[in-house]
């Protein structure tokens, strides 16, 4: 049982094209996360949600858009794809309330969407 | 502004060695650390979660420690195997518990 799952895996476009990128996570967290690991496998917060809700949002440019369907989904729309998005985009999640549980707020990731813009 | 620091940025061991990772951050104020590996070209694998009132955490030959007023944390690695080389990653987590700050990682490469 996948964790957390992205699709795809593998993503190759033109520039200028619009794409999403799919997250699920089947951990029963309330908080997913995007991430961006770039050339120099720098990995770089994106979004935050918590329960639904839009908690960081890194001064990414507004062509990036989240979607959080429900909390087990965290969905990643770009628009107008520019060379400089090629990158590898993670989804994340954790459980940000403790119930007594030692392992809140650990975080868990998903295998990673390869995005190539050409 | 919090900056996680990850020293040394590569190190190579020979096999059975006991090794030490070190992870340095600017601001104590802190939810938890946490340690991940990853390996090329796949995602991250939790490794350990110390939370800010923690000092330490075990995990098979791993162990971590947390010294939030030095802002450092410590990854131990008892005997080191092939299998152990990765890319070690260290993530501070602040503000409301909502935002990670990485390290650069140490990418360990552990020779047979």
């Amino acid at each position: 049982d996948t964790a957390v799952s992205q699709t795809p895996k593998y993503l190759v476009t033109q520039m200028g094209n619009d794409k999403s990128i799919k997250c699920e996570q089947n951990l029963g967290h309330d908080t997913m996360y995007w991430y961006k690991q770039d050339s120099k496998k720098f990995l770089k917060i994106m979004f935050s949600y918590n329960n639904k809700e839009l908690i960081i949002n890194e001064t990414v440019p507004n062509r990036f858009s989240p979607k959080s369907p429900d909390k087990a989904h965290l969905n990643l729309h770009i628009n107008s794809l520019e060379l400089g998005d090629s990158a590898v985009y993670f989804c994340a999640s954790s459980s940000a309330t403790s119930g007594g549980h030692p392992s809140y707020n650990e975080q868990f990731f998903g295998p990673g969407t390869r995005l190539t813009v050409l | 502004k919090q900056e996680v620091t990850q020293i040394p940025a590569a190190l190579s061991v020979p096999e059975g060695e006991n090794l030490v990772l070190n992870c340095s951050f600017t601001d104590s104020a802190i939810y938890n650390l946490q340690w991940f590996r990853q390996d090329p070209g796949k995602g991250l694998t939790s490794l350990l979660l110390i939370q800010s009132s923690q000092r330490e955490q075990t995990s098979g030959r791993l162990n971590a420690s947390l010294d939030k007023s030095s802002g450092r944390s410590t990854l131990y690695i008892a005997a080191s195997q092939p299998g152990d080389s990765a890319t070690y990653l260290c993530a501070v987590k602040i503000t409301g518990g909502f935002k990670t700050i990485f390290g650069a990682g140490t990418r360990l490469f552990v020779k047979a």
